[in-house]
C-alpha cells in the first residue's frame, strides 16, 4: 500500500477563496483523521469518522471548516472562505480498528495570502 | 519536553551518544501512549507504544519510560544518528471500546550532528 496519500502537497490562495484538501487512506482503514499543525498550536485533531461517518468534529475551528467523507476510499476538508490565519500544514491519517497507532500522509501545506 | 509558544525546545547531541526526550501529560486516565517522529516536510511516523500497565518497553535502539505517579513520559534513543534528527511528540490515547483519538504534545526538537 502507498500508505495516505493527500493532495495538493502546497496550496496557495487568496483570503475569501475556496480550499479543498484531499485524502486517501490506507485501504482497509475504518478510522480517518484530519489534523491541522501550526507551530503555536502544534497538532491538533479537527475531526474523525468511522466507517466514513463523523464522529466527532469537535476540534473544527468554525462553521468555515466542513469535511465529508463520500466513501471508504475519500475525504475532503474544506474552508470557505479562506483567511490568512487558515495558514497551517493540515494532516490526514487513518488506522483500523487494530492499530494502536494512527497512519500520516505527508500533509498539505496550506497558505492563505 | 513541551513547548510554550513558538519555540520548541530542542535537544542537541553528538552523533553516537544517547538521547533521552521527556513529555509531561496530562490525563491520569490515558491508557497508552505513543511517541511519533516527524522529519522535516513529512507527516509524524510511529515510532513506539507503551499501555499504561507498563513501566518500560523497548525497541530497535530506543526505549520509552512510563511513569504514571508523575505523569511522565520518555524515550530514548541509543546511539544517536543524524537521521534521528527530527521533532519528537509524544501522544496520549484514551481508549473505551474501539478506537480513541490521540491528543499530541507540542513537541521536542532533536538536532544530531555528526
Amino acid at each position: 500500500d502507498a500508505g495516505v496519500i493527500q493532495s495538493p502537497r502546497h496550496e496557495v490562495t487568496e483570503m475569501g477563496q475556496e480550499v479543498t484538501l484531499r485524502c486517501k487512506p490506507i485501504s482497509g482503514h475504518d478510522y480517518l483523521f484530519w489534523y491541522r499543525q501550526t507551530m503555536m498550536r502544534g497538532l491538533e485533531l479537527l475531526i474523525y469518522f468511522n466507517n466514513n461517518v463523523p464522529i466527532d468534529d469537535s476540534g473544527m475551528p468554525e462553521d468555515r471548516f466542513s469535511a465529508k467523507m463520500p466513501n471508504a476510499s475519500f475525504s475532503t476538508l474544506k474552508i470557505q472562505p479562506s483567511e490568512p490565519r487558515d495558514s497551517a500544514v493540515y494532516f490526514c491519517a487513518s488506522s483500523s480498528i487494530t492499530d494502536t497507532e494512527a497512519f500520516f500522509g505527508q500533509g498539505t501545506r496550506l497558505t492563505v495570502v | 519536553g513541551e513547548s510554550v509558544g513558538l519555540h520548541l525546545p530542542t535537544l542537541s547531541v553528538q552523533e553516537g551518544d544517547n538521547s533521552i526526550i521527556n513529555c509531561a501529560y496530562s490525563n491520569s486516565a490515558s491508557d497508552y501512549f505513543i511517541w511519533y517522529k516527524q522529519e522535516s516536510g513529512k507527516g509524524p511516523q510511529f515510532i513506539i507504544d507503551i499501555r499504561s500497565n507498563m513501566d518500560k518497553r523497548q525497541g530497535q535502539r530506543v526505549t520509552v519510560l512510563l511513569n504514571k505517579t508523575v505523569k511522565h513520559l520518555s524515550l530514548q534513543i541509543a546511539a544517536t544518528q543524524p537521521g534521528d534528527s527530527a521533532v519528537y511528540f509524544c501522544a496520549e490515547n484514551i481508549g473505551d471500546s474501539g478506537y480513541s483519538t490521540l491528543t499530541f504534545g507540542k513537541g521536542t526538537m532533536l538536532l544530531v550532528s555528526p
